[in-house]
């Protein structure tokens, strides 16, 4: 069965400082990734999603970055962390074919000082 | 994507079966219905989804009916662990391009001992 992991699960950083956060999936190959950002109460934000290595498609110009090294692997970055980006990150997974849902990893809260 | 209408809230007593309804009267043809559920600051988890046919799956039924305009999920004994926001989301499938995710306001299910 397919099993997504994503970490860490809590983190606190400053002002300014970078960020990363990885996001693995195992058990399926060339899948569909995506990072999204859920605002308080329940509104999904598509950031990032990608249908191969190296391919990423940004939804909103912001702060931050993807990037996708291997086949199952998605990272999500910033250079300089600002106050806005607080939140919490959710990465997701689709095998691409047909009406596939999305799979979602149980997220990340940032949280920025 | 459809609009969907939920019930806020909802009790169940734990054991018996758990009907969630929805309501998606604007649904169009290629549009599928699709279920998740969050458990307070966990990710998004994937229940069911369906398109006109009834589906059922190891966590749930479906039941989709015959105009499309509602369904109901149906958790047939549902324990303590199974208490939480419960989304209908009516999108067309996910697709290049057409990969974003939104959330209503949903269902609170409360599950009681």
């Amino acid at each position: 069965s397919q099993t997504i992991h994503q970490w860490p699960a809590t983190l606190v950083q400053p002002v300014g400082s970078p960020l990363s956060l990885e996001c693995t999936v195992e058990g399926t190959s060339n899948p569909n990734l995506y990072w999204y950002r859920q605002a308080a109460g329940r509104g999904l934000q598509l950031l990032f999603y990608s249908v191969g290595i190296g391919q990423i498609s940004s939804e909103v110009p912001q702060n931050l970055s993807a990037s996708r090294p291997q086949d199952r692997q998605f990272i999500l970055s910033s250079k300089k962390l600002l106050l806005s980006d607080s939140g919490f990150y959710l990465c997701a997974w689709r095998s691409g074919q047909g009406s596939s849902p999305l799979h979602f990893g149980n997220g990340t809260r940032l949280t920025v000082t | 994507d459809a609009k969907t209408t939920q019930p806020p809230s909802m009790d169940c007593a734990e054991g018996r079966a758990a009907n969630l309804p929805c309501n998606h009267s604007t649904i169009s043809g290629n549009e599928y219905v699709y279920w998740y559920r969050q458990i307070h600051s966990q990710g998004p988890q994937y229940i069911i989804h369906g398109l006109k046919n009834n589906e059922t799956n190891e966590m749930a039924s479906l039941i989709i009916t015959e105009d499309r305009k509602s369904s109901t999920l149906i958790l047939p004994h549902a324990t303590l662990r199974d208490t939480a926001v419960y989304y209908c989301i009516v999108r067309v499938a996910f697709g290049i391009g057409n990969e974003k995710l939104t959330f209503g306001t949903g269902t609170r299910l409360t599950i009681i001992p």
